[in-house]
């Protein structure tokens, strides 16, 4: 059965703190791993990862995708409280299909 | 900057009942979805549709779903007769626009509570 987990479920750190959030998975017909950002309401996109090894970097926010060993990871360096927030990893396989994992919640404290 | 849009925020309906939630997607997207999201838990894949049809369906999307674009700017989901557990936030979303495939943008979200 597909599935996409990440870990850790939820974090709690400091501002100025750097973080790692996780997502492995495995599924049929891999298409692309996507990160969202999701605080109230609507997740919203961050990145997408198509190729193995190719780092993609907005700000303090960077992610890398590893097909080989089937995982991708989201780093968050300086963290500030505005980075709170529950953060989703998605596959979408082949047809439009998009699974999500069950998110890391991430807390910022001052 | 464009964006998708939902309507209604909030709908309450009975159990039996036939809802349509309605999404307006970004006008040059070619790709629609829909997601939900029981309180608490994971988001959740519906729907796909493109070119007028749908792509893809998840398990869920049994035969109570339907999903439908009736003009060149609506995509709505109906569900035929609600249940209990069909309570959630429903999330539409929508890409392809400008080439630019897979970068999802979502709408703000209906919350349907069933009682």
């Amino acid at each position: 059965e597909d599935k996409v987990v990440q870990s850790p479920l939820s974090l709690v750190v400091h501002e100025g703190d750097t973080v790692t959030l996780n997502c492995s998975y495995e599924v049929t017909n891999f298409r692309s791993l996507l990160w969202y950002k999701q605080e109230k309401k609507a997740p919203t996109f961050l990145f997408m990862l198509t190729s193995s090894g190719i780092e993609k970097k907005s700000g303090r926010l960077s992610s890398i995708l590893d097909k080989k060993e089937l995982f991708s990871i989201l780093n968050i360096t300086a963290t500030q409280t505005g980075d709170s927030a529950v953060y989703l990893c998605a596959v979408e396989r082949g047809n439009n299909d998009m699974r999500f994992g069950a998110g890391t919640r991430l807390t910022v404290k001052p | 900057e464009p964006e998708v849009t939902q309507t209604p925020s909030h709908q309450v309906t009975q159990m039996g009942q036939e809802v349509i939630l309605r999404c307006v997607p970004i006008s040059n997207h070619l790709y629609f979805y829909w997601y939900r999201q029981i309180l608490g838990q994971k988001v959740e894949f519906l729907v796909s549709f493109y070119n007028n049809e749908i792509s893809e369906k998840s398990e869920i999307f049994d035969d109570q779903f339907s999903v439908e674009r009736p003009d060149g700017s609506n995509f709505t989901l109906k569900i035929r007769s609600t249940k209990l557990e069909d309570s959630a936030m429903y999330f539409c979303a929508s890409d392809g626009g400008s080439g630019k495939r897979y970068e999802q943008y979502f709408g703000p979200g209906t919350r349907l509570t069933v009682t």
